[in-house]
């Protein structure tokens, strides 16, 4: 199974800043199938980003991903309110799994 | 419009069964895999189990292998989940998950979702 390590645990940045999150992977994701979602509060997950760089359907463009092998990052250029909320990765070369989680929150 | 509405949770004692439902709307659903995906409350995502558009292919995480079966009903537009041999550690928000993939490949990327319905496994 690959474990995905995601850092930092919690992100406090303010509206405007930018944001980059990390997921690393304990062995190397083939092919870079790499997908990040938010999730809001009482709220389904959405996805954002998958291949590692190919934003979903509707997904503005200050969302940006990133990385190959066993690096991953998550950009979000500047911050709207919007914005904060948890991420997480998921990689779905092999039996799909989930990294732990990020919270981005208002500073 | 994509829907994904589940249902059949509810409180269930361990060693016991439960059958979760996902209604689809807004899609073809037999061109797409489908997934279930749950959520332990105040934690993180799982992947449950996965089944590919013509049932051909079905894949579990293996904290439920033996336990759980997923399967499908294509002509009406549903997915299904039957939990047995139930755990506290089951205990869980359970989404209904579509494949982004077409009808051949099964991609393991979740564009849509249903809101969940929550499983108790509790005496």
């Amino acid at each position: 199974e690959i474990v995905l390590t995601q850092s930092p645990g919690t992100l406090s940045l303010s509206p405007g800043e930018r944001a980059t999150l990390s997921c690393r992977a304990s062995q190397s994701v083939s092919s870079s199938y790499l997908a990040w979602y938010q999730q809001k509060p009482g709220q389904a997950p959405r996805l954002l980003i998958y291949g590692a760089s190919s934003r979903a359907t509707g997904i503005p463009d200050r969302f940006s991903g990133s990385g190959s092998g066993t690096d991953f990052t998550l950009t979000i250029s500047r911050l709207e309110p919007e914005d904060f909320a948890v991420y997480y990765c998921q990689q779905y070369g092999s039996s799909p799994t989930f990294g732990q989680g990020t919270k981005v929150e208002i500073k | 419009e994509v829907q994904l509405v589940e249902s059949g949770g509810g409180l269930v004692q361990p060693g016991r069964s439960l059958r979760l439902s996902c209604a689809a709307s807004g899609f073809t659903f037999d061109d797409y895999a489908m997934h279930w995906v749950r959520q332990a409350p105040g934690k993180g995502l799982e992947w449950v189990s996965g089944i590919s558009w013509n049932s051909g292919s079905i894949g579990y995480a293996d904290s439920v292998k033996g336990r759980f079966t997923i399967s499908r009903d294509n002509a009406k537009n549903s997915l299904y989940l039957q939990m047995n041999s139930l755990r506290a550690e089951d205990t869980a928000l359970y989404y209904c998950a579509k494949d982004i993939g077409g009808m051949i490949v099964v991609v393991n990327v979740f564009d849509y979702w249903g809101q969940g319905t929550l499983v108790t496994v509790s005496s």
